[in-house]
């Protein structure tokens, strides 16, 4: 079974501290990504990796920054948090040979800006 | 630009009942299209994707959806559901950037609610 683990489920933390999400697979994939999740405005794209050291920024990007120094891992990172980041945030990853490659995704993280 | 429409927010259904959630896509090219579900607290599980061919794809936990070009649709059916359906459900549209790199858009979700 394909997994995406987030080291995090809840996390509460004050406006202005640095904030890293972390997010690690097991399936060899080349690509990963993050996403936040609101109520009614669904998912949207925040930063994407397609390789090592490789990004792409998403929908989103504002305030975010990313990290991908090994394969396995991709970082999210929110340089100095704000209230209005307070969201579900879900790590993604998939293959990247062919098209139409399924997305699998990780259990997301909780967090709390106050 | 690729965009997915879910237009209802939240639908209840009695158990056994059938079931339609519907998906419209803007896409310019032929699409890929997916759904996923994900359950109270947790990620997201793909239900079922069409590329090309057979229009009436067939998913994991007895769904199914229809490919309809002509209308920009990918409605999501089940015939009986079960309480264990109740959930919130993505229609994705695959897409590609401007660097050539694969990526999904989403629509807003429609949460399920099963009632006894």
């Amino acid at each position: 079974d394909v997994k995406v683990t987030q080291s995090s489920r809840y996390l509460v933390k004050r406006t202005g501290e640095k904030v890293f999400l972390e997010c690690v697979q097991d399936m060899d994939h080349e690509n990963m990504f993050w996403y936040r999740q609101d109520p009614g405005l669904g998912l949207r794209l925040i930063y994407f990796s397609y390789d090592v050291k490789m990004k792409e920024k998403g929908d989103i990007p504002e305030g975010y920054s990313v990290s991908r120094e090994k394969k396995e891992r991709f970082s999210l990172i929110l340089e100095s948090a704000s209230t209005n980041q307070t969201s579900m945030y879900l790590c993604a990853s998939s293959f990247r040979q062919y098209s139409g490659n399924t997305i699998y995704f990780g259990e997301g993280s909780w967090l709390t800006v106050v | 630009a690729q965009s997915v429409t879910q237009p209802d927010i939240h639908i209840t259904v009695s158990e056994g009942a059938s079931l339609e959630l519907r998906c419209n896509y803007s896409y310019g090219a032929t699409p890929y299209l997916f759904w996923y579900v994900q359950s109270p607290g947790q990620g997201l599980q793909l239900l079922l994707k069409y590329f090309s061919g057979d229009t009436l794809v067939q998913g994991i936990k007895g769904f199914e959806a229809e490919f309809k070009r002509s209308q920009s649709s990918f409605n999501l059916r089940k015939p009986s559901v079960h309480w264990s359906d109740a959930a919130e459900y993505f229609c994705a549209v695959d897409y590609w950037s401007d660097f050539g790199n694969e990526k999904l858009t989403f629509g807003t979700g429609t949460r399920l609610t099963i009632i006894p």
